[in-house]
Order: structure tokens, then sequence, then C-alpha cells
């Protein structure tokens, strides 16, 4: 497609339930991240890769955040046990270059995530 | 301490006037500064890279003072279409953002 598509683009849990939100990059895009934007907040680092290769996880909350992207492409975050405080939306971005901080982010509408 | 500091604002400014945000940053050998906007509800988008040497972009000019580990957006002759959350991303680390409304 022409740019980042993520999905789904809302999701309502139940306090408990696992949800999995998927980012479809720009084709080609090497670098792929992940983003936590709380409301009135800005994007908060959660994850990279580059091609398939999870290079940092730094900003993943806790081990109830599993990120992957296992052929290079589409990239899914999983969230374990969604508490309250998960409710955000989710930003995902690519980005064509593989240099560890060059070039632009393209992002997609988000996933924003309400957790009951 | 987070990685990128900016001052929330808000901002309300009249049109045509000039307002200026920083930035402020922690680690001293950060390499790459931007700054995105964002409109509500709606994703980030570029709106300029940062160089050492500062650049602009027709009424935007963006600078870095790595001495003193900060960047800075200026907006000249502010229009209301300038209203938007500025924010600005060292080493791909957003932040908080600086909310600007630009009033007739």
């Amino acid at each position: 497609g022409a740019g980042v598509s993520q999905s789904p683009r809302y999701k309502v849990a139940k306090r408990g339930q696992d949800v999995a939100l998927r980012c479809d990059p720009i084709s080609g895009h090497v670098s792929l991240f992940w983003y936590q934007q709380a409301l009135g907040q800005g994007p908060e680092f959660l994850t990279y890769f580059q091609n398939e290769a999870q290079l940092d996880k730094s900003g993943l909350p806790s081990d109830r955040f599993f990120a992957e992207r296992p052929e290079g492409s589409v990239s899914t975050l999983k969230i374990q046990r969604t508490q309250q405080e998960d409710s955000a939306v989710y930003l995902c971005a690519s980005r064509k270059t593989s240099g560890t901080y060059t070039g632009e982010l393209f992002f997609g509408e988000g996933s924003r995530l309400t957790v009951l | 301490r987070k990685e990128v500091e900016q001052d929330p604002g808000p901002f309300n400014v009249p049109e045509g006037a000039t307002v200026a945000f920083n930035c402020t940053y922690s680690n001293s050998a950060s390499q790459s500064f931007f700054w995105y906007r964002q409109d509500c509800r709606k994703e980030p988008k570029l709106l300029m890279s940062v160089y050492s040497s500062g650049n602009e972009d027709g009424r935007f000019t963006a600078q870095l003072n790595r001495a003193s580990q900060y960047i800075s957006l200026l907006i000249r002759d502010s229009k209301l279409s300038d209203s938007a959350t500025y924010l600005c991303v060292v080493d791909m680390r957003f932040g908080a953002g600086t909310r600007l409304t630009v009033k007739p």
C-alpha cells in the first residue's frame, strides 16, 4: 500500500484480555518502530526493528508487552493481560533507511486501545 | 529525567506573530534531530530535520545547540493553519509536545 497501515483502528478490551495490534509498513522500508501515545502526551518509544531483528526493546513497559516482525515486513504488538494503564494509541512507524537514527518516520493512523 | 523535554504550552498567539519553541535533550552523544507536527487525533508528520548549521524552510527555522543540548523551532508570520502540537524528536525519542493555537 501507499502508506503505513494499522489494524484494528479501535479496540476495546476487558481488563485481563490479550490483544494483538498489527502494522503493515511501507513496502521496502527496513526499519519499523512502535510507540505508545497516551492522551495529551508525546509518543513514547516502545521498540525498534531493523528487518526482522528487534534491535531495541528498551521501551517496552513490562513483560506483558511483546513485539515481533518475523519476515521483516508486517509487525505485531501483543499485550497480554491488559491493564487500564495500557489504554493509549499505539503508533507504528516505518523508515526506509537502516541507519539507527537517520531518515523520516512515516506513521500509521494508530490503533486506539481502551481497556475497561 | 526524560530523555527529551519540551514546554507543553499551550502557546496562544495571534495571526502574524512569531513564536519559538525549545526542546532539551539529555544524551550529549545524540545524533539526529527533528521537528514533527501532530494535528488533533492524527498521526505525527515530519516538519523538518534539524542540522548543526541550522536550517530554514519558508517561515520555519530550526537550530541545534550541541553545547547546551537543545534544539529550537521558530515560526514567523504564524497562520491559523499552524495550530497543532509540535514534537521534537532526538534519536527517535519524542518530547511531550508543545501545543500551539494561532488565533485570528
